[in-house]
């Protein structure tokens, strides 16, 4: 079954720390994608990056990079350098080759940032 | 900023009343789709466009009935809603496999 997994409900993390955000997945498909999104309280949901099955090295955006460990089917978001405006809900997602219409998302994690 | 608008961005309605949600991208994409965001719950996906074409309905009740008279629109009909129907309507467009980019939702409170 496709299952992607946030089991955070909440973190809280100090101004100007580094923070890990927990993701496992589930799927026994060789070819998929996985992406972190932001949801400030305002509702957009924003993009934060993007790692391929396939891809060698991990990504990074910024103070954005995700820990890709296969074999363990874990994409933890890592956020360097945490600031105020990052506290938001932050969702992992998964979205398949085969079907791409098809993305599923965790339940998400509240990050607070403390000053 | 990521180029999806959604209008209205707040709507309180009536179960009798009907309502439609707005959607709107002129970046080139190609696919379409709405979902809705509940408390406590994960996003669920309900409809996909692809090419203007309904490639996905993901066992949304016929009270929800998506609408895409073109590449850059996409409108959600709401009739004779439910208070459970009560949530955060998300549009996102996606130029193909890769990612998906969201506007900001539709507030929906149905009294």
């Amino acid at each position: 079954a496709q299952k992607i997994t946030q089991t955070q409900p909440g973190m809280f993390v100090q101004e100007k720390e580094a923070v890990t955000l927990d993701c496992t997945y589930d799927t026994s498909d060789p070819s998929y994608g996985l992406f972190w999104y932001k949801q400030p309280s305002s509702g957009e949901m924003i993009f934060l990056i993007y790692q391929g099955s396939y891809d060698q090295q991990n990504a990074t955006e910024g103070r954005y990079s995700l820990n890709f460990q296969k074999a363990r089917k874990s994409a933890n978001l890592v956020i360097s350098a945490s600031q105020l405006g990052d506290s938001a809900m932050y969702f992992c997602a998964m979205r398949w080759t085969y079907n791409n219409n098809d993305m599923r998302f965790g339940a998400g994690t509240r990050l607070t940032v403390k000053p | 900023e990521t180029g999806v608008t959604q209008t209205p961005r707040h709507l309180v309605m009536g179960m009798t009343n009907k309502k439609s949600l707005k959607c709107e991208q002129h970046l080139g994409h190609n696919a379409m789709y709405w979902y809705k965001q509940s408390a406590k719950k994960p996003l669920e996906l309900m409809f996909v466009y692809n090419f203007k074409e309904q490639t996905e309905n993901n066992s949304v009740p016929s009270r929800f009935s998506p609408e895409c008279p073109n590449s850059s629109h996409l409108f959600l009909h709401l009739h004779t809603l439910q208070p459970e129907d009560s949530a955060l309507y998300l549009c996102a467009s996606s130029p193909g496999i890769h990612t998906q980019y969201f506007g900001p939702g539709t507030r929906l409170t149905v009294l």
